[in-house]
C-alpha cells in the first residue's frame, strides 16, 4: 500500500529562522515518485520539486533544499532564512504514475 | 502558458442537488485529475481521464462522475448532493514527457452544500 505521512500538522517559526518539514512514505513499487507542493491561503497547489526512485541526489533551489533517503524512505524539505510569503501548507505526495498519494499536509506560520 | 483553469471558483448548492464543475488544462496535457479537499481527510484523489477515457478511479461512491471531452477540458458531476461534499474541488492536468511527468493544479471550486 502506498502512504504518505507527514507528522508535522502545524509549525511556526520567526522570519529569518530555517525550518525543515519532514515527510515520510511507503511503497513497495521499485519506481516511484515524490513531489512536494505548496498551498497558499488562495488555495491553488503549487508545483515545488519532483524527484524519482533512482535519483537520491538532493535538490537546491534558491532558499529551498531536499533531501532524499531511501534507506529512511524520507524526502524533507528545508527552508533557509524563512520568509513571511512562505507561510502555508506544504504537502509531500508520492506517485507510482497512476495514482498521487497525499500526505495530510504541515502549515507553516513564518512571523514577522 | 496559461494555467489549469476551473470554474466556478465558488459554488452554494442545497442538498439533494447536482452540480457541474469544469476543469481546462494546460495547454496539451492530455490527463486531467479531480481531487476532493476536506479538513478532515485531506486530499482524496477522486479520478483521472486521460484522451477522453476514465484511466484511474478512486474511492468514491458512484454520485461522483466525470468526463473528458476531445479537447481534454473536463467535468465533474456530483449528483445528489450531501453535507458532507463541500470541500475544495482541485482539477489538476498532467504533462507526461517519457517517464517523467509533472502534475499542475488549479485554483479549485468551493463548493458549499447547505
Amino acid at each position: 500500500a502506498q502512504k504518505v505521512t507527514q507528522a508535522q500538522t502545524e509549525i511556526s517559526v520567526v522570519e529569518k529562522e530555517d525550518v525543515t518539514l519532514d515527510c515520510v512514505y511507503e511503497t513497495r513499487d521499485t519506481t516511484y515518485y515524490l513531489f512536494w507542493y505548496k498551498q497558499p491561503p488562495s488555495g491553488e497547489l503549487v508545483f515545488l520539486i519532483r524527484r524519482n526512485s533512482f535519483d537520491e541526489q538532493n535538490e537546491i533551489s534558491g532558499r529551498y533544499s531536499w533531501n532524499f533517503q531511501k534507506s529512511t524512505s524520507s524526502f524533507n524539505f528545508t527552508i533557509t532564512a524563512s520568509q513571511v510569503v512562505d507561510s502555508a501548507v506544504y504537502f509531500c505526495a508520492l506517485s507510482n504514475f497512476n495514482k498521487f498519494y497525499f500526505g495530510s499536509g504541515t502549515k507553516l506560520n513564518v512571523k514577522p | 502558458k496559461a494555467g489549469v483553469t476551473q470554474t466556478p471558483r465558488y459554488l452554494i448548492k442545497t442538498r439533494g442537488q447536482q452540480v457541474t464543475l469544469s476543469c481546462s488544462p494546460i495547454s496539451g496535457h492530455r490527463s486531467v485529475s479531480w481531487y476532493q479537499q476536506t479538513p478532515g481527510q485531506g486530499l482524496q484523489f477522486l479520478f483521472e481521464y486521460f484522451s477522453e477515457t476514465q484511466r484511474n478511479k478512486g474511492n468514491f461512491p458512484g454520485r461522483f462522475s466525470g468526463r473528458q471531452f476531445s479537447n481534454s477540458r473536463s467535468e465533474m458531476n456530483v449528483s445528489t448532493l450531501e453535507l458532507g461534499d463541500s470541500a475544495l474541488y482541485l482539477c489538476a492536468s498532467r504533462a507526461e514527457t517519457g517517464i517523467y511527468y509533472e502534475q499542475y493544479f488549479g485554483p479549485g471550486t468551493r463548493l458549499t452544500v447547505t
